[in-house]
């Protein structure tokens, strides 16, 4: 099993639609989640951070996590063209480590 | 704040050549940075933890005589192929590691695309 799971998609919203991207994780003891936004040829750009249970909102974006369910995701509010990209998901493991999930890729059509 | 650089941003050389690839905190501290290894269409994969003022940890199945690593500074990692082939043509990309609001967030540098001819 791996660590942090992510759906590859491709996931296709219409534009002004929210976009809903799933991750899980393994490791029980992980303590903080990070989503990442990736363009094509890029490097990854942090959108943003959560560790506590709940909803954390910024802007469009939403994230959400339930430590029970070991599950995590992220919406994107209004979305746009210009959110076309891959979005990973990471966790902060109980060992310290961050591991990235595969990556989610999002195409927002005009 | 939080921006880290790379340098140089596309390398392209022959093959046995050693190239260098710099990662900068240009308005924080690093104690910790990584790097990481991503070929198309594939995630992330992580090489190693670079710490400054101690020896990198590699991560399983890399080599520490062929991905040398010096983090010789709080704002500067870097990593040297050494002897580069084809199969190392890849994009390169370092991370830095810092403390915000009580959690550890890696910043990331904007990658080094390497072709080895």
């Amino acid at each position: 099993q791996k660590e942090v799971e992510q759906n590859s998609g491709p996931l296709s919203v219409p534009e002004g639609a929210i976009a809903s991207l799933n991750c899980t994780y393994s490791d029980r003891g992980s303590q903080s989640f990070f989503w990442y936004r990736q363009y094509s040829g890029k490097s990854p750009e942090l959108i943003m951070f959560i560790y506590s249970n709940g909803d954390k909102e910024d802007g469009r974006f939403t994230a959400q996590l339930n430590k029970a369910s070991q599950y995590v995701s992220l919406l994107i509010r209004d979305s746009q063209p210009s959110d076309s990209a891959t979005y990973l998901c990471a966790a902060k493991t109980s060992y310290d480590k961050v591991i990235f999930g595969p990556g989610t890729s999002l195409s927002v059509i005009p | 704040g939080a921006v880290v650089s790379q340098h140089p941003s596309r390398v392209i050389c022959k093959s046995g050549t050693s190239v260098k690839i710099e990662c900068r905190s240009l308005d924080f501290q690093a104690t910790t940075m990584f790097w990481y290894r991503q070929f198309p269409k594939q995630s992330l994969m992580l090489m190693a933890t670079s710490n400054e003022g101690s020896k990198a940890t590699y991560e399983q199945g890399v080599e520490k005589d062929k991905f040398l690593i010096n983090h010789a500074s709080l704002t500067l990692s870097t990593l040297t192929v050494a002897s580069a082939h084809p199969e190392d043509s890849s994009f390169y990309i370092c991370s830095a590691l810092l403390n915000r609001d009580f959690t550890d967030t890696q910043y990331f540098g904007p990658g080094t695309r390497l072709t080895v001819l």
